[in-house]
């Protein structure tokens, strides 16, 4: 069936430091990938995606690229702040299953001042 | 655009008492609406699948008649745990997604619910 995997976290970071968020997928037809990010205690907010192999998404600094040769989808950004602390879920929907969401199990990102 | 309104936020009850949870869409019609849960630094795991106007598709495991799901109109689907326990108690996420844009789900901001 179709899954997501993340890079384990936490991430621990300096300001301005570069991110990159690892994610990798299995799917068995050609799923649309996520990343959500969910700040504490609160739900998760769409970031960025990318429906169709090559696409790059971005938002914020952040961007991603759907690569189907390598079945990633990872996420990075050049200089990371203390506002962008939070845990970052890379996820996939594919129509063919419904459309459901599988996520990944979360990165926990904290950024130091 | 595409905002999910889910209430109440938060929510402290009894064991034993049942409690309902709330998510509509508010600037847009929801023909499908997802329930979820997410236990403490846990990634979220699906509970079901709301369609307006017809009974919810529950995932393996999730007791149909522990966590009643109701949608009744395509702006709002409520989520009632009867007769809650502490191990009822968790973050509940609700989400809903346009008809004519399947692949992407809007989320709401959470309920935290604690049975004590």
């Amino acid at each position: 069936g179709n899954s997501v995997t993340q890079m384990e976290g936490p991430v621990t970071l300096s300001e301005e430091a570069f991110l990159t968020i690892n994610c990798t997928y299995t799917a068995t037809g050609y799923p649309s990938l996520f990343w959500y990010v969910q700040y504490p205690g609160e739900g998760l907010q769409l970031l960025l995606k990318a429906t169709k192999a090559d696409d790059k998404g971005s938002n914020k600094g952040f961007e991603a690229t759907y690569r189907k040769e390598t079945t990633s989808f990872h996420l990075e950004k050049g200089s990371v702040q203390v506002s962008d602390s939070a845990v970052y879920f890379c996820a996939l929907s594919d129509l063919s299953q419904g459309g459901k969401l599988i996520f990944g199990q979360g990165t926990e990102l904290s950024v130091k001042p | 655009g595409a905002v999910v309104s889910q209430h109440p936020s938060r929510v402290i009850c009894k064991s034993g008492t049942s409690v309902k949870i709330e998510c509509r869409s508010l600037d847009f019609q929801a023909t499908t609406m997802f329930w979820y849960r997410q236990f403490p630094k846990k990634s979220l795991m699906l509970m079901a699948t709301s369609n307006e106007g017809s009974k919810a598709t529950y995932e393996q495991g999730v007791e149909k008649d522990k966590f009643l799901i109701n949608h009744a109109s395509l702006t709002l689907s409520t989520l009632t745990v009867t007769s809650a326990h502490p191990e009822d108690s968790s973050f509940y996420i609700c989400s809903a997604r346009l008809a004519e844009a399947k692949n992407i789900q809007y989320f709401g901001a959470g309920t935290r619910l604690s049975v004590l």
